[in-house]
């Protein structure tokens, strides 16, 4: 069935450190793959999302690139900064777009 | 777009109590979901609606649970004699179901304690 693996956590940065957090899915078809960021005490928010093959989600100086030949979805950050920590998530949705599979979240720390 | 609205935030409720949960999603968005979120973990499907219909439910749905959106628009997700294993944080969101790459919306969740 379609799922969704990410590494694990916990993952501590000092500020201005570069950030990549793997996620890889296996999908039937082809399905759109998202990032998700859920701050303390708040519920999950969009980060960025792709469509198709290729396809380069960025939202707020995170980027992800849709990759189907290694079936993958990594999300990175030239530069974090404190406020970016939070647990991210990777998603996706398959072609038909009726559920969606998350996997189990990383979370970030980063040190001032 | 006032987002995904969830009642109540907490809820502490003793084992074999009945718990209602409500949520109120963006008001054109046509399909609602609920999710089920345990420490350390990713958001797990339970089940969705479209309009009023509900079109799936996950095995993870025991008979305990039932959820209903009348009129296709606010739902409401019931726990019968709820167990301590039930103890999660239930999310809502919802989306438009309009084609490709419509992502989910979510609200802040109900956290769910049971004693």
């Amino acid at each position: 069935g379609d799922s969704v693996t990410q590494m694990e956590g916990p993952v501590t940065l000092s500020e201005e450190a570069f950030l990549t957090i793997n996620c890889t899915y296996t999908a039937t078809g082809y399905p759109s793959l998202f990032w998700y960021v859920q701050y303390p005490g708040e519920g999950l928010q969009l980060l960025l999302k792709a469509t198709k093959a290729d396809d380069k989600g960025s939202n707020k100086g995170f980027e992800a690139t849709y990759r189907k030949e290694t079936t993958s979805f990594h999300l990175e950050k030239g530069s974090v900064q404190v406020s970016d920590s939070a647990v991210y998530f990777c998603a996706l949705s398959p072609y038909n777009f009726n559920k969606f599979y998350f996997g189990s979240g990383t979370k970030l720390n980063v040190k001032p | 777009d006032t987002g995904v609205s969830q009642d109540p935030r907490h809820k502490i409720t003793k084992r074999g109590q009945n718990v209602t949960f409500r949520c109120d999603p963006i008001s054109e968005h046509n399909r609602l979901y609920w999710y089920r979120q345990t420490l350390g973990q990713g958001p797990e499907f339970l089940t969705y609606f479209q309009n009023e219909a509900q079109l799936e439910k996950s095995r993870l749905l025991s008979d305990r649970f039932s959820a209903e959106r009348p009129k296709g628009s606010f739902s409401t997700l019931e726990i019968q004699r709820t167990e301590q294993g039930d103890s999660a944080m239930y999310l809502c969101a919802s989306s438009l179901a309009r084609g490709g790459g419509s992502p989910l919306h979510f609200g802040n969740g109900t956290r769910l304690t049971v004693t």
